[in-house]
């Protein structure tokens, strides 16, 4: 069965370093999203892209984030300049389309857990 | 804003049915959905529901929309210890094209054999 995945699976940096954060979406699929989940807290919406730009995003999603589908498989969540807060696991997830409309059904990837020292 | 809360934990034995809450704020919600997330495993989209429905069966699992009360449960049928995972319940509402889903924390289900 398709499936979204996720690299690196668990990524350390430091402060102040920038990152990226790769994801291949499901393969005929052309909605994609991140979400986040700080440890202990609730799953949280970041960005949506369709059509090679942004759809939504959240207050969360300041200009320390970008995304880019830099080729046709990928999907990337770049940070900037990493600070401790960022801190968290990092979900992708991607929804089916048809006509342009998007079909209300997520799938996600198993998250990256970025750490931040 | 949109709220969804759970609660955290839940105990049952093997065999039992399992009914999992949750409440939501958002009335203009358009779906209901339940995640599963194993340990060290994403999450995986078990099923939803449409805001116009009232009730959704798929094989061991139930779930029931009272949109009234803004309130949603998932029954699992039968309990195996393979049920044992963390149950999320989220809402979204179509904004401009895509669907944002609003999560709750969480509910920990353990199985006891």
């Amino acid at each position: 069965e398709p499936e979204v995945t996720q690299t690196p699976s668990h990524q350390v940096t430091q402060m102040g370093q920038e990152v990226i954060l790769r994801c291949v979406p499901i393969s005929n699929h052309l909605y994609f999203y991140w979400y986040r989940q700080i440890l202990g807290q609730k799953v949280e919406f970041l960005v949506s892209f369709y059509n090679n730009e942004i759809s939504e995003k959240s207050e969360i999603f300041d200009d320390q984030f970008s995304v880019e589908r830099p080729d046709g498989s990928n999907f990337t969540l770049k940070i900037r300049s990493t600070k401790l807060e960022d801190s968290a696991m990092y979900f992708c997830a991607s929804s089916r389309t048809s006509g342009g409309a998007v079909y209300n059904e997520q799938f996600f990837g198993p998250g990256t857990r970025l750490t931040v020292l | 804003g949109e709220d969804v809360e759970q609660s955290l934990f839940l105990s049952v034995r093997e065999g039992d049915s399992s009914v999992i809450n949750c409440t939501y704020t958002d009335s203009s919600s358009t779906y209901l959905y339940w995640y599963k997330q194993e340990p060290g495993a994403g999450l995986q989209l078990l099923t939803y529901i449409f805001s116009n429905m009232d009730m959704k069966q798929d094989q061991r699992l139930t779930v029931l929309l009272n949109k009234k009360d803004k309130h949603l449960s998932l029954r699992i049928a039968d309990t195996q210890t393979g049920d044992s995972a963390i149950y999320f319940c989220a809402e979204a509402y179509s904004g401009a094209g895509s669907y944002q889903l609003t999560f709750g924390k969480g509910t920990k289900l353990s199985v006891i054999p």
